[in-house]
């Protein structure tokens, strides 16, 4: 299993540039996640998913789009990139289970992570 | 002030030594992570817990529900240890979201 993969790994742009981020787990979890990282903050939220067919805003939604392609892929896309947005962002996955059973807070798995560079 | 607390933000140690990591929030939870974020940035989780403690090999972690605090504990610390640690938070009123705390960037010595 490769887990969690994110493509590219890093990447620059020009502001008003526009860039997709790709996510992708094999690990067959329902819920994807973005986030982005900044120095002297915690991990923050933009979109996440929490099962096939729906996407959520999250902490920090403003100037990004998502799409969940299928159950594996869940992309992040910037439409105008803007220097507020040079950060590095991971994808990470998890499982949720039905109300039928089971812990609902299960591990969380994460991509390796984009650093990208707004100019 | 954040949901999340770490303390220390950073912590220098000497190959050997037990170190303390402390987590402090805010709000009713569900579950706590503790995650390790290695110098090339990849981030794993190292527990989720909900009551009492966990153990893995060298790392301990325990949670106190009633005053909303849990620690990690990393005993005969290694300079491969060297790494930012987080904790996270499954508040009760934010399904099935995360929410972080800033990280304590620990370093170990040799």
């Amino acid at each position: 299993n490769a887990g969690v993969t994110q493509t590219p790994k890093f990447q620059v742009l020009k502001t008003g540039q526009s860039m997709t981020l790709q996510c992708a787990q094999d690990m067959n979890h329902n819920s994807m996640y973005w986030y982005r990282q900044d120095p002297g903050m915690g991990l923050r939220l933009i979109y996440y998913s929490a099962s096939e067919g729906t996407t959520d805003k999250g902490e920090v939604p403003n100037g990004y789009n998502v799409s969940r392609l299928n159950k594996r892929e869940f992309s992040l896309r910037l439409e105008s990139a803007a220097p507020s947005q040079t950060s590095v962002y991971f994808c990470a996955s998890r499982f949720i289970p039905g109300l039928a059973g089971g812990s609902s807070y299960n591990e969380q798995f994460f991509g390796p992570g984009t650093r990208l560079t707004v100019l | 002030k954040n949901e999340v607390e770490q303390s220390p933000q950073n912590l220098t140690a000497q190959e050997g030594e037990f170190i303390t990591i402390n987590c402090s929030y805010s709000v009713g939870i569900s579950a706590l992570h503790w995650l390790q974020q290695h110098p090339g940035g990849g981030i794993v989780s190292l527990f989720m817990l909900s009551s009492g403690k966990k153990k893995h090999g060298r790392l301990i972690a325990t949670i106190n529900i009633q005053e909303k605090h849990s620690s990690l504990h990393i005993t005969a610390s290694h300079p491969r240890d060297s790494a930012v640690y987080i904790c996270a938070v499954h508040a009760q009123t934010s399904g099935s979201r995360l929410t972080f705390g800033e990280g304590t960037q620990l370093t170990v010595n040799p």
